[in-house]
């Protein structure tokens, strides 16, 4: 696509709902990063994606998170057991090679009530 | 350790003015690059510009300008006869290991200007 979109844009969930977050990135693009940002925050790294590969997933809070991307291409985040430290707004970019710019999409606000 | 330091956390001039955001890195990687991303009041974040460590030249793109020392480990913005329409966060970034095997970006906590009328 012309740039990389996420969906839903906006998620109220209750806590301990489980939610998944979706990222279509840039069609030409190999790698996709995904990152969290809190409120008066700069975005902070969770993990990412070369392809299908997974090299880094070090930045994840704890294992009710996870993502995967199977195709290569559209890549979901699912935090299990939402808990209301996770609201948040969570952020995906991809880029064409490493070292290249990132593009970020619009970015999921997740509230967790 | 890794680490971007915008010490500005908010700065608020009048239209017309110009304006400088600092940014301070810490890095280990003798070559690097760094980017400033734009997140307006809408919320989502923009692509400025990325330079490599090896060209310390400044650059200027219209009224943005961006000021580069490898001496002083800054990478500043200045924004020349600002406009209500620059009123943002402005957040610096630079790569974890760079040519290594994530790149993933670590960010400065953020400059918000706010640009009167």
């Amino acid at each position: 696509g012309a740039g990389v979109s996420q969906s839903p844009r906006y998620k109220v969930t209750k806590r301990g709902q489980d939610v998944t977050l979706r990222c279509d990135p840039i069609s030409s693009h190999a790698t996709l990063y995904w990152y969290q940002q809190a409120l008066g925050q700069g975005p902070e790294f969770l993990t990412y994606f070369n392809y299908e590969a997974q090299p880094d997933k070090s930045g994840l809070p704890s294992d009710r998170f996870s993502a995967e991307r199977p195709e290569g291409s559209i890549s979901t985040l699912t935090i299990q057991r939402t808990e209301q430290r996770d609201s948040a707004m969570y952020r995906c970019a991809s880029s064409s090679i490493m070292g290249d710019e990132q593009y970020f999409g619009p970015g999921t606000r997740l509230t967790v009530t | 350790a890794q680490k971007v330091t915008q010490a500005q956390t908010e700065i608020s001039v009048v239209e017309k003015e110009d304006v400088t955001l600092d940014c301070v890195y810490e890095t280990r990687d003798t070559t690097y690059y760094l980017f400033w991303y734009k997140q307006p009041p809408s919320g989502e974040l923009v692509f400025l510009i990325r330079r490599n460590s090896f060209d310390e030249q400044n650059e200027i793109s219209g009224r943005y300008s961006w000021n580069f020392q490898k001496s002083t480990s800054s990478f500043n913005f200045t924004i020349t006869a600002s406009q209500v329409v620059d009123s943002a966060v402005y957040f610096c970034a630079l790569p974890v290991d760079y040519g290594g095997a994530t790149n993933k970006l670590i960010f400065g906590t953020g400059t918000l200007l706010a640009v009167q009328p």
